[in-house]
C-alpha cells in the first residue's frame, strides 16, 4: 500500500515546454485533486476529480489540464510551461466525498520553469 | 466561497506551549481539520474536530473551536523541535465535491 505516489520529485523545464506530472494512488480514493504551493500563498486548488471520467476546475486552473481515465491515476499536464508555474505541486486523494474523509497527500513535485 | 485565514509565523522556545489560530467563513463544516507539513514533504492529517464539539484533546494537542466566532485554534503543549513545521487548518465547508480549501499555513519555529 503505497498511498499517493507522485513522479517525478524534481523537474526543470524551459518556457514553452510541455510535461505531465504523474499521480497514482492505491487507496481506493474516489476523489483526487492537484494543488500548488507557493511561498506566502498557501495551497491553491488547481483541478479535482470526483471519480473516473469526471474532472472540474479549482481556484487556479489556467495553463493546466487533467484527465481521470482510471480511478488510480490523475495526471496533471502543463501545456506550455511558463515561469509563473514554478511551484511545488501536490496530488491528494480521499476515499469518500464526505467531510469525515481527510485528504492524503503525495510528497510533491518541485517544478522550476526557466 | 470559503475563506480561511491564519497568521504566517510563530516562534516559540522548546518546552513552551504553541497556539496556532485560524478563522474561516463557511459555518457549515461538520469537521475541521489540522494538517502538518514537515520540510520537503506533503501534508499529513494531524487532528480534527467535529463541529458539535468545543474542544478535543489528543496527547499534547488541544483543538478549540468557537463556532460563533468561526475561530479554530491548535495548542501544542511542551513544544519540541520536531514540531517545527507548517500547520494548515482546513474546514471542508458544505461542498459535496469533497474539495478542501486551505489557509496560508502557519510556520512554527521551535528554538532550542
Amino acid at each position: 500500500n503505497a498511498g499517493v505516489t507522485q513522479t517525478p520529485k524534481f523537474q526543470v523545464l524551459k518556457t514553452g515546454q510541455s510535461m505531465t506530472l504523474q499521480c497514482a494512488q492505491d487507496m481506493n480514493h474516489e476523489y483526487m485533486s492537484w494543488y500548488r504551493q507557493d511561498p506566502g500563498m498557501g495551497l491553491r486548488l488547481i483541478h479535482y476529480s470526483v471519480g473516473a471520467g469526471i474532472t472540474d476546475q479549482g481556484e487556479v486552473p489556467n495553463g493546466y489540464n487533467v484527465s481521470r481515465s482510471t480511478t488510480e491515476d490523475f495526471p496533471l499536464r502543463l501545456l506550455s510551461a511558463a515561469p509563473s508555474q514554478t511551484s511545488v505541486y501536490f496530488c491528494a486523494g480521499r476515499t469518500s466525498l464526505t467531510a469525515d474523509s481527510p485528504l492524503h497527500f503525495g510528497n510533491g513535485t518541485r517544478l522550476t520553469v526557466t | 466561497g470559503e475563506d480561511v485565514e491564519q497568521s504566517l509565523f510563530l516562534s516559540v522556545r522548546e518546552g513552551d506551549s504553541s497556539v496556532i489560530n485560524c478563522t474561516y467563513t463557511d459555518s457549515s463544516s461538520t469537521y475541521l481539520y489540522w494538517y502538518k507539513q514537515e520540510p520537503g514533504a506533503g501534508l499529513q492529517l494531524l487532528t480534527y474536530i467535529f463541529s458539535n464539539m468545543d474542544m478535543k484533546q489528543d496527547q499534547r494537542l488541544t483543538v478549540l473551536l468557537n463556532k460563533k466566532d468561526k475561530h479554530l485554534s491548535l495548542r501544542i503543549a511542551d513544544t519540541q523541535t520536531g514540531d517545527s513545521a507548517i500547520y494548515f487548518c482546513a474546514p471542508p465547508g458544505s461542498s459535496n465535491t469533497g474539495k478542501l480549501i486551505f489557509g496560508q499555513g502557519t510556520t512554527l519555529q521551535v528554538k532550542p
